[in-house]
């Protein structure tokens, strides 16, 4: 049982070009969803976040874009570099019934080819 | 800048022997986490605790698995019986500064190998 889904396991960008992860979810209880890097050997970073009043964040580089009705964000990356080259998880919450519950996606490898 | 800090980083234990995972949360966080990532496989979650008691569990952590947090700042992952199917990267997280929700930080891991 999927909750969170990311149906690219992976990515390929020209250094920058623009990087766009997507990120699918089922439970409409979701009502905040993350973004977390992660390099190898390391544990997960926290990288952006969007509340379901929104349906856009930004910061630096990086946008996060939600669409309730389809159930959809994705990532936006603008340029992407190099040093972006990592596993991307999605991540989603229910903080009205399962405040503390994060459900990770299954992640998207993105290379960022110089 | 305040971090999630795990011991070991690398755990090899034989099938059948208990093992303890130990991890530091942020000192002013109040929600705990362990998650887990088998090797190819997503990240996922096995259980959050607050306010000293399991607050959720995934199906995952069944009667082998147990967290405890004996001293208000270590945070511990106890695995029974271990078997070898529960190799895997163990993460450790904290969250919740008081003021709310915030997003969980994440330890660096703990390499766990079941021989």
């Amino acid at each position: 049982d999927q909750q969170v889904k990311q149906n690219s396991p992976s990515l390929s960008v020209q250094e920058g070009r623009i990087s766009i992860l997507n990120c699918d979810y089922t439970n409409s209880m979701f009502d905040y969803f993350l973004w977390y890097k992660k390099y190898p050997a390391e544990g997960p970073t926290f990288l952006i976040s969007i509340s379901s009043i929104k349906d856009k964040n930004e910061d630096g580089r990086f946008t996060v874009f939600l669409n309730k009705s389809a159930k959809h964000l994705s990532l936006h990356i603008v340029p992407s570099q190099p040093g972006d080259s990592a596993v991307y998880f999605c991540a989603a919450s229910a903080l009205k019934t399962s405040y503390d519950k994060v459900i990770f996606g299954p992640g998207t490898s993105l290379s960022v080819i110089p | 800048e305040p971090e999630v800090t795990q011991t070991p980083s690398h755990q090899v234990t034989q099938m059948g022997q208990e093992v303890i995972l130990r991890c530091v949360p942020i000192s002013n966080h109040l929600y705990f986490y362990w998650y887990r990532q088998i090797l190819g496989q997503k990240v996922e979650f096995l259980v959050s605790f607050y306010n000293n008691e399991i607050s959720e569990k995934s199906e995952i952590f069944d009667d082998q698995f147990s967290v405890e947090r004996p001293d208000g700042s270590n945070f511990t992952l106890k695995i029974r019986s271990t078997k070898l199917e529960d190799s895997a990267m163990y993460f450790c997280a904290s969250s919740g500064g008081g003021g709310g929700f915030t997003e969980a930080f994440f330890g660096q891991g703990t390499r766990l190998t079941v021989v």
